[in-house]
C-alpha cells in the first residue's frame, strides 16, 4: 500500500536549470496538490488538480508548471530554477465527491522533496 | 478564498503539561477541518479531522479538537504531553459544497516538550 510517492527525495539544482518533481498515488484519488514548505510559513499551495486533464493555480504558481494526464500522476516542473525556489515540496492527494462532504477523505502526503537551488 | 490563522508560532512545555493550540479560519460556508502533525524530518500525518456531527473529535495519540462554528475555531488539545509530541502542528481547512476544494494550511505551531 504505497499511498503517495514522491521522487527524488533530495536534489541540488543550479540557477537556470530545469527539473521535474514526480508524484504518483495509487489510491484512485481525484484531487492532487503540490505544496511548498518554507520555515515559519506553513504550506503554500502551488497547483492543484481536480482530476485527469484539469489543473488550476494555487497561491504561489509562478515559476512552476504541472500536468495531469492520468489519475495517478501529477508531476511538477520547474523550468528556470531560482534560489527563491529552494524549499521542501510536498505532493498530496485526496478523494472528494462533488456532491458534498460524504465520502470525502483527508489529504495524504508524500515524503517530500528537499530542493536546493544554488 | 479561505485562510487559516494559528495563534502561536512556538510553544514550549514540560512533560505532563496540558497543550492547547489555537486555530481560526475565515470562510463563510461549510468546511472540513484538519490537524496535521509533522515530526522532525518527516512528512505530514493526520492527527484528526472534522467532517460533520459531534464537534468534539478525538484523534490519534490522545489528541482532540473542538469545532466551534460560531467562533470559526478548531482548537487542538492534549491533556498531558510527552516528549515524543515535539513536532510542528498544522491546522488546515477545506471548503465543501462549493466549487473550490483547495486545502489551505496555517503557518504552523512548533511544539517543544522538555523532558
Amino acid at each position: 500500500n504505497a499511498g503517495v510517492t514522491q521522487t527524488p527525495k533530495f536534489r541540488i539544482l543550479k540557477i537556470g536549470q530545469s527539473m521535474t518533481l514526480q508524484c504518483t498515488q495509487d489510491m484512485n484519488h481525484n484531487y492532487m496538490y503540490w505544496y511548498r514548505q518554507d520555515p515559519g510559513m506553513g504550506l503554500k499551495l502551488i497547483y492543484y488538480s481536480v482530476g485527469a486533464g484539469i489543473t488550476d493555480k494555487g497561491e504561489v504558481p509562478n515559476g512552476y508548471n504541472v500536468s495531469r494526464s492520468t489519475t495517478e500522476d501529477f508531476p511538477l516542473r520547474l523550468e528556470l530554477a531560482a534560489p527563491s525556489q529552494t524549499s521542501v515540496y510536498f505532493c498530496a492527494s485526496s478523494y472528494i465527491r462533488d456532491t458534498g462532504g460524504l465520502g470525502n477523505t483527508e489529504a495524504f502526503f508524500g515524503q517530500g522533496t528537499r530542493l536546493t537551488v544554488v | 478564498a479561505q485562510s487559516v490563522s494559528q495563534h502561536n508560532h512556538h510553544v514550549i512545555l514540560s512533560e505532563a503539561a496540558s497543550l492547547e493550540l489555537g486555530c481560526n479560519y475565515s470562510y463563510g460556508g461549510t468546511v472540513n477541518l484538519f490537524w496535521y502533525v509533522q515530526y522532525p524530518g518527516q512528512h505530514l500525518q493526520l492527527l484528526l479531522k472534522y467532517f460533520s456531527g459531534d464537534p468534539l473529535v478525538k484523534g490519534i495519540k490522545g489528541f482532540e479538537a473542538e469545532f466551534i462554528k460560531s467562533k470559526f475555531s478548531f482548537n487542538l488539545r492534549k491533556p498531558s504531553v510527552q516528549w515524543s509530541d515535539t513536532a510542528e502542528y498544522f491546522c488546515a481547512v477545506r471548503p465543501i459544497f462549493s466549487n473550490d476544494y483547495k486545502l489551505s494550511f496555517g503557518a504552523g505551531t512548533t511544539v517543544t516538550v522538555r523532558a
